[in-house]
């Protein structure tokens, strides 16, 4: 079945470092979607990526999905205490009734 | 608040024992899903419905039964527990029958199996 690989699976960075989280599918995707869970919290849509290539930006946060529609990545310029959590990316194949989760990169933010 | 209502929040009970889990979607959603995450695991799709019917299966056990009732709502039955299965149950929903407009999660049943 269709895989979604997630790296790295935890990442600590000082406070105003950039991070980047990846994405990878063993199959092509129609659509990625990412989200992002707080400790103790439940997961949050972020955004949907559809077209090969396409670029979205949300304030410091720029999502990308490859030109191959099977990778993508989230990259956060300048964290902040306030970015700590999971991230997932969770994929979509024409095929499929439902998104398979990556199995989550988590953030953890020193101040 | 999400929209999606999932009751109840926490739930302890003895290895053997039968729970249910409920779920009320968002407002104006017809897709139901749900998902079991382990302690720092990811989330496992279980089961989904869609207005009322079983539209996919996952990764989910014989002993996991679940339901979409006419009013949407979906409950998730859980029997003959065993340890493992202690686990954050998420039911997250969605307009459409693919997700497309992404999911929107509840806050979770944390099910402890003692």
């Amino acid at each position: 079945g269709q895989q979604v690989m997630q790296i790295p699976q935890y990442q600590h960075v000082q406070e105003g470092e950039d991070f980047t989280t990846y994405c990878n599918s063993s199959t092509t995707l129609s659509n990625i979607q990412w989200y992002k869970q707080r400790p103790g919290g439940h997961p949050v849509f972020l955004i949907q990526l559809v077209k090969s290539g396409e670029v979205k930006k949300q304030k410091r946060l720029t999502f990308q999905f490859g030109e191959a529609k099977k990778n993508s990545s989230l990259h956060i310029t300048a964290t902040q205490t306030t970015d700590v959590g999971t991230y997932f990316c969770a994929g979509a194949r024409s095929s499929a009734r439902q998104l398979t989760f990556g199995s989550g990169t988590q953030l953890t933010v020193l101040p | 608040d999400s929209g999606v209502t999932q009751t109840p929040k926490h739930l302890i009970t003895a290895t053997g024992q039968r729970v249910t889990l409920r779920c009320s979607p968002r407002s104006g959603d017809l897709s139901v899903y749900w998902y079991q995450q382990s302690l720092d695991q990811g989330l496992q799709f279980l089961i989904q419905y869609y207005n009322g019917e079983e539209r996919a299966k996952g990764n989910i056990l014989e002993r996991f039964s679940a339901q979409q009732f006419p009013d949407l709502h979906s409950e998730l039955n859980l029997s003959s527990l065993e340890l493992g299965d202690s686990a954050l149950y998420f039911c997250a929903s969605s307009v459409d029958l693919e997700g497309f407009y992404g999911y929107t999660f509840g806050s979770g049943t944390r099910l402890t199996v003692v």
